[in-house]
């Protein structure tokens, strides 16, 4: 089955940084990479998702990049804020109708 | 927007005990949930699809007589954890896909359960 690594497990940033998390599948079937903020003591939250087809998909001041022939993805946040310090999860399935298999989650830190 | 419902938030219970939990999906129909359990500053396992008007898929390792999963409506998913134990102390979470357009799953608030 699916199994999905994160680095690092936790990053800490100064504000107005940029932060980068990567990600690596090992399932060549999966073609879905959402990316999920797990505020503390909240629920998960999808900000965004990046399929096969493309290699790079951009929403404000983040992005995804996806090298399929690698097995990578990553997650890129740019001018940070203390708001975005949560944990982040990628994951990845076949389709976005699918289950999708979590990674172990990367707790970022944005310093004031 | 999506909202997704969860009950009890949490529960305790002796050991021995079954502990049945409700996802709902308020807004929107969902022929399809997850159940993941989530450990402290730890991930989220996926534990079982659940498919309206059909069997659960469990996940290999998932006990699919001591999680029982029901998805009777569009709407409503339970885990009944049946003979609880100690080790079955978690927190559970479900998930529901919305499916227009852009499929997205959508998070309950999650269930801390703990057995004595």
């Amino acid at each position: 089955g699916e199994n999905v690594e994160q680095h690092p497990s936790t990053l800490s940033v100064q504000e107005g940084d940029s932060a980068v998390i990567k990600c690596t599948y090992s399932d060549s079937a999966s073609n879905y990479f959402p990316w999920y903020k797990q505020e503390l003591g909240k629920r998960p939250q999808l900000i965004i998702d990046i399929r096969s087809n493309v290699g790079e998909k951009k929403d404000q001041r983040i992005a995804v990049t996806l090298n399929k022939t690698a097995k990578h993805f990553s997650l890129h946040i740019t001018e940070t804020q203390p708001e975005d310090s949560a944990v982040y999860f990628c994951a990845a399935g076949k389709t976005s109708y699918d289950k999708v298999i979590f990674g172990p989650g990367t707790s970022l830190s944005v310093i004031p | 927007g999506a909202v997704v419902s969860q009950h009890p938030s949490r529960v305790i219970c002796k050991s021995g005990t079954s502990v049945k939990i409700e996802c709902r999906s308020l807004d929107f129909q969902a022929t399809t949930m997850f159940w993941y359990r989530q450990f402290p500053k730890k991930s989220l396992m996926l534990m079982a699809t659940s498919n309206e008007g059909s069997k659960a898929t469990y996940e290999q390792g998932v006990e699919k007589d001591k999680f029982l999963i029901n998805h009777a409506s569009l709407t409503l998913s339970t885990l009944t954890v049946t003979s609880a134990h100690p080790e079955d102390s978690s927190f559970y979470i479900c998930s529901a896909l919305r499916q227009s357009g852009t499929d997205t799953q959508y998070f309950g608030p999650g269930t801390r359960l703990t057995v004595l």
